[in-house]
């Protein structure tokens, strides 16, 4: 079966870094994608990683390896409004999106 | 700008009631898309549109239907509801099967009791 994984929550401090992990097994791969969901809010696009490497916007940054089945978020000088959730998601074969249950980003002062 | 407009925003609703959930779209794009969003879980695809006039089967489409007569327009119907259809429903649009991202509605809260 097709699975994304990702850690359920993480605490990190006002102005420090973080990086979040997602790990997918899928049917093919077209694409990984990073969105940002505030609580009770809809998702928006953070980032997309096609081919190997990092990719920087701002802030904010994502790796890709296919070979590994593996990306990350990161997310440099933290500030209070990144308090949210971060879900991954992985174009499938099929241009499907394949989508992880999200990490639930704290931020504290 | 608008971009992608769902209604209603919040609904209660009783078992075996049948309910339609709106969402419009004024980016002219292909491709629409419904989910559902439930804790703990990822977003599931319910049924999904590659074109006006055409629709598909997601993940998980029993107990549901969609039309697309035009290119801003896709409902979802819930026939007749039951409470594991509670949850809050996204609807999404992007450019085609292979473009970017997807632009997200603000989402309906629907509660089935």
């Amino acid at each position: 079966g097709q699975n994304i994984d990702q850690p359920t929550e993480m605490t990190a401090t006002e102005g420090a870094i973080v990086q979040i992990n997602c790990t997918y097994q899928t049917s093919g791969f077209n694409g990984l994608f990073w969105y940002q969901q505030h609580a009770g809010e809809a998702p928006t696009f953070l980032s997309y990683n096609v081919l190997d490497g990092l990719e920087e916007k701002g802030r904010f940054s994502s790796f890709l390896s296919r070979s590994k089945g593996y990306s990350y978020l990161l997310l440099k000088e933290l500030q209070m409004k990144d308090s949210a959730s971060y879900l991954c998601a992985v174009r499938d074969s099929n241009y499907q999106l394949i989508w992880g249950a999200g990490t639930k980003l704290i931020i504290k002062p | 700008i608008a971009g992608i407009t769902q209604a209603p925003t919040s609904q209660i609703l009783a078992a075996g009631r049948r309910m339609t959930l709106r969402c419009t779209q004024d980016m002219r794009h292909n491709a629409m898309y419904w989910y559902r969003q439930d804790l703990g879980l990822g977003l599931r695809l319910i049924h999904y549109s590659n074109t006006a006039g055409t629709t598909g089967k997601g993940e998980v489409p029993d107990g549901y239907s969609v039309s697309r007569a035009n290119t801003d327009d896709f409902p979802l119907t819930l026939a007749s509801a039951v409470p594991s259809q509670t949850s809050v429903y996204f609807c999404a649009s992007g450019a085609g099967t292979s473009a970017g991202e997807l632009f997200f509605g603000e989402g309906s809260r629907l509660t089935v009791l």
